[in-house]
């Protein structure tokens, strides 16, 4: 078992829509969730961090953290095309050293 | 403000030429410094990461080696190139060991 996985995609959605990103992870206490959004040919930006359950709002983006089922999620409401990137999902794992696994990402096209 | 610089941008190199990567983090003092290599279409692999002066941490066996001379640089380096090499090399810093992670521009080494 990988120990952050997301969908590869690519997942599209028209333009305006709700956009539903997905990744689990492994290691039941990781204590830190991170979305970046990467740009082809660009370098991760980090978006949202989320540390507790529940719901984390900024802006058009939520992330959703759900610890008992391993699994954290990132909303993208009205979607736009410029929004059109991979998402990568990272999970800060609770070891010697506090590192952080990068899921493989979710490719988003969003279609105007 | 914090800033990170990685030169060059891109580079390409024969197979057995030597390599010298160098990131910069300005804007903070003592921060966590990482490399990280994507392959075309793959996800982060963490090559090194560093905690203060000269202390560093190899995560994957390979003929790269890095090294953190100041406070704030981080450099990547290699005595001879593989073609497997190739790749966007992208480092990386952090205030905590486990947070969030800021990615600079990225360096894009194409190995011949």
């Amino acid at each position: 078992q990988k120990e952050v996985e997301q969908n590869s995609g690519p997942l599209s959605v028209p333009e305006g829509a709700i956009a539903s990103l997905n990744c689990t992870y492994s290691d039941r206490v990781s204590q830190s969730f991170f979305w970046y959004r990467q740009y082809s040919g660009k370098s991760p930006e980090l978006i949202m961090s989320i540390y507790s359950n529940g719901d984390k709002e900024d802006g058009r983006f939520t992330a959703q953290l759900n610890k008992a089922s391993q699994y954290v999620s990132l909303l993208i409401r009205d979607s736009q095309p410029s929004d059109s990137a991979t998402y990568l999902c990272a999970v800060s794992k609770k070891t010697s050293y506090d590192k952080v696994i990068f899921g493989p990402g979710t490719s988003l096209s969003v279609i105007p | 403000s914090q800033t990170i610089h990685q030169w060059p941008a891109t580079l390409v190199q024969p197979v057995g030429s030597p390599l010298s990567l160098e990131c910069t983090v300005e804007g903070t003092s003592n921060p966590n410094l990482y490399w990280y290599r994507q392959a075309a279409g793959r996800g982060l692999q963490l090559l090194f990461y560093s905690v203060g002066i000269g202390q560093i941490s190899s995560e994957v066996p390979q003929n790269l080696s890095a090294s953190r001379p100041q406070d704030r640089q981080f450099i990547l380096s290699s005595k001879k190139l593989l073609l497997s090499d190739s790749g966007f090399y992208l480092c990386a810093w952090s205030v905590l060991r486990g947070y969030e992670q800021y990615f600079g521009p990225g360096t894009r080494l194409t190995v011949t």
